[in-house]
């Protein structure tokens, strides 16, 4: 079945590097995404790798992926308070075409 | 371009009353979704439309719930003879989809359901 599995909660230090991870059980998916979600706004899309990739840099975000073992990592590099949020990633269920996304990871930036 | 635009924001109303949510996605996406959320969870997908198909509904879905899009534009969620469980979050989400692009959904703000 479809399922997307990720930690609750993160806490770290302005400056440091953020590592989010996710675990996902859908082989099939063409891509992976991350979303973030602000208190009071909608999802938004920050990234997303395509399945045949191993990993993928965008500007202070880097995804990983290891499709083996289906884990997908966001790290966040400098983490500034203003990235405090909830991130979900997301798998595409290819033969449904809709997302299905996971628990979500509250991340904590704290000075 | 507003982006995905849904009313009302927050709907407060007693059990066994009917709510209707209304959604207007990005002008030019052909698919919109329908998600819901409770807290401390992620979005749960409920159902979703190309154009003005319904091409697949969630078991979530009960029959109290019904969604509709009859011009492949706007859509509104209904739920009937509403119950306490339904509190949640709505999301609506569009795309466009053209085949082999990346899936991306754009959402909107929500639409909270307190039900008393």
């Amino acid at each position: 079945g479809e399922d997307v599995e990720q930690s609750l909660f993160l806490s770290v230090r302005e400056g440091d590097s953020s590592v989010i991870n996710c675990t996902y059980t859908d082989s099939s998916s063409t891509y992976l995404y991350w979303y973030k979600q602000e208190p009071g706004a909608g999802l938004q899309l920050l990234t997303y790798i395509f399945s045949n990739m191993d990993m993928k840099q965008d500007q202070r975000l880097t995804v990983l992926l290891n499709k083996k073992d289906k884990h997908l990592s966001l790290r966040i590099a400098d983490t500034q308070t203003g990235d405090s949020a909830i991130y979900f990633c997301a798998e595409n269920a290819v033969y449904t075409d809709k997302l299905i996304f996971g628990t979500g990871t509250r991340l904590q930036v704290f000075p | 371009d507003t982006g995905v635009s849904q009313n009302p924001r927050h709907k407060i109303t007693k059990r066994g009353q009917n709510v209707t949510f209304r959604c207007d996605p990005i002008s030019e996406h052909n698919r919109l979704y329908w998600y819901r959320q409770t807290l401390g969870q992620g979005p749960e997908f409920l159902t979703y439309f190309q154009n003005e198909a319904q091409l697949e509904k969630s078991r979530l879905l009960s029959d109290r719930f019904s969604a509709e899009r009859p011009k492949g534009s706007f859509s509104t969620l209904e739920i009937q003879r509403t119950e306490q469980g339904d509190s949640a979050m709505y999301l609506c989400a569009s795309s466009t989809w053209t085949g082999g692009n990346t899936g991306e959904l754009f959402f909107g703000e929500g639409s909270r359901l307190t039900v008393l």
